[in-house]
């Protein structure tokens, strides 16, 4: 079975500070891991996913993660946080022949 | 493209009656899901279809759900009778291709209150 881990339902962090939003995953075959971002009242819009080439990946808004196969993470950093990343950001999982399974979310706070 | 459409936006019921919400995927995808968000389960899978075809339907909670897909254009999610545990935010997604692995993209979701 897979799974993902989401530590820390809110993080709050100071405009201009670094975002760090934590997944560990939990698959005992090599994962499609995903990254989505969720802003008030709208659907979920894909940050960036990891399908097994880089393991750091780049996406959109200034984002990235980093695939960490020995510690099972792949946690989400922004060098510098705006306003506008104030949302609720959910890690997702999936291997071949399973469905994907999204954690259970990290509500994202930028204080002026 | 104006990216996957749902309807209505909001919905309010009361209990016992039939709801219906529809959903446009965008062109050319051949996946469609459709997810309920709550608070207590977060987001869960309803069910999958891949070129009009359910393919993984294990995740709707019982019979009073059905789902269909009479074409590549729309589909409805239906729950007859609803009842007040059904009230959630319900998600749209399409992807290009066939499996999950592909980016889904989602929908505005309807939420749904059963009183």
């Amino acid at each position: 079975a897979q799974s993902v881990t989401q530590l820390g339902s809110h993080v709050s962090v100071s405009e201009g500070a670094l975002v760090l939003l934590r997944c560990n995953y939990s698959s005992s075959v090599p994962p499609y891991l995903f990254w989505y971002v969720q802003y008030p009242n709208q659907g979920l819009q894909l940050l960036l996913k990891y399908t097994s080439a880089a393991t750091l990946v780049k996406g959109i808004n200034g984002f990235e993660a980093e695939f960490k196969k020995s510690e099972t993470s792949f946690h989400l950093t922004k060098p510098s946080a705006h306003m506008s990343d104030a949302a609720e950001y959910f890690c997702a999982v999936i291997t071949s022949g399973s469905r994907l399974t999204f954690g259970e979310g990290t509500q994202l706070t930028v204080n002026p | 493209d104006a990216g996957v459409i749902q309807s209505p936006r909001h919905e309010v019921t009361e209990m016992g009656q039939e709801v219906t919400l529809r959903c446009k995927p965008i062109s050319g995808h051949n996946s469609l899901f459709w997810y309920r968000q709550t608070m207590m389960r977060g987001l869960e899978l309803l069910i999958y279809f891949n070129n009009n075809v359910p393919i993984d339907d294990s995740g709707m909670p019982e019979d009073r759900f059905s789902a269909k897909m009479p074409n590549a254009s729309f589909s409805t999610l239906k729950i007859q009778p609803s009842e007040p545990r059904d009230s959630a935010v319900y998600f749209c997604a399409s992807s290009l291709d066939w499996g999950y692995t592909d980016t889904q993209y989602f929908g505005p979701g309807t939420r749904l209150t059963v009183l």
